[in-house]
């Protein structure tokens, strides 16, 4: 069971917009940055959102990340088939002194 | 570019040591903003951390996994390695080594599979 949760999956039609959620404490998302990371399917993970908001050089407006207490949540508009991938929140957790991941929401473009 | 290459044995014996060592090209270790780190994904499952390295030395590993773990850094061959000791079929996994700077993780390599089985 991992320390962020997040929901197994999410679904939306092409064009459409989702939000995916990850849900902490205040010793992980409630007092540092989250960053996010899209897996597509055999690959490595890449970085698409870095503390809590920011995008890396190279990925779209699209993609969207905020915070608010302990949650955090990643926005993706316009959704494309190629944005089906499996997607992770990431932080650090001060009381386990240890990197944390949520356990990754599939995403499915309909 | 940067590149981060994984290498090392694909097969391990239970009990035995894993043994796996990160190459970086187009980037290099020394720096006092980069830290280096090893993640691991077990089949069908999620992201698991097991440790990260400065180029000055200082490691951070995770706690469940501390015992086992050794993180080591040649600033010499640009080069990374982590040890895991007393592996069982749960060490069984893709292990990817990957460039943090502090608060996330930059840029990752494409990954390489252990199998730990006799």
């Amino acid at each position: 069971q991992s320390v962020l949760t997040q929901p197994p999956s999410v679904s939306a039609a092409p064009g459409q917009k989702v939000t995916i959620s990850c849900s902490g404490s205040s010793s992980n998302i409630g007092g540092n940055y989250v960053s996010w990371y899209q897996q597509l399917p055999g690959t490595a993970p890449t970085l698409v959102i870095s503390e809590n908001t920011k995008r890396p050089s190279g990925i779209p407006d699209r993609f969207s990340g905020s915070k608010s207490g302990t949650s955090a949540t990643l926005g993706i508009t316009g959704l494309q088939t190629g944005d089906e991938a499996d997607y992770y929140c990431g932080t650090w957790d001060s009381s386990l002194s240890a990197w944390v991941f949520g356990g990754g929401t599939k995403l499915t473009v309909l | 570019q940067l590149q981060l290459q994984e290498s090392g044995p694909g097969l391990v014996k239970p009990s035995e040591t894993l043994s796996l060592t990160c190459t970086v090209s187009g980037g290099s270790i020394p720096s006092s903003v980069y830290y280096w780190g090893w993640v691991r994904q077990s089949p069908g499952k999620g992201l698991e951390w097991i440790g990260t390295i400065h180029y000055s030395g200082s490691s951070h590993y995770n706690p469940s996994l501390k015992s086992r773990v050794t993180i080591s850094v040649d600033t010499s061959k640009n080069q990374f390695s982590l040890k895991l000791s007393s592996v069982t079929a749960a060490d069984t996994a893709v292990y990817y080594c990957a460039r943090q700077v502090r608060r996330y993780f930059q840029h990752w390599g494409q990954g390489t599979l252990v199998t730990v089985s006799s």
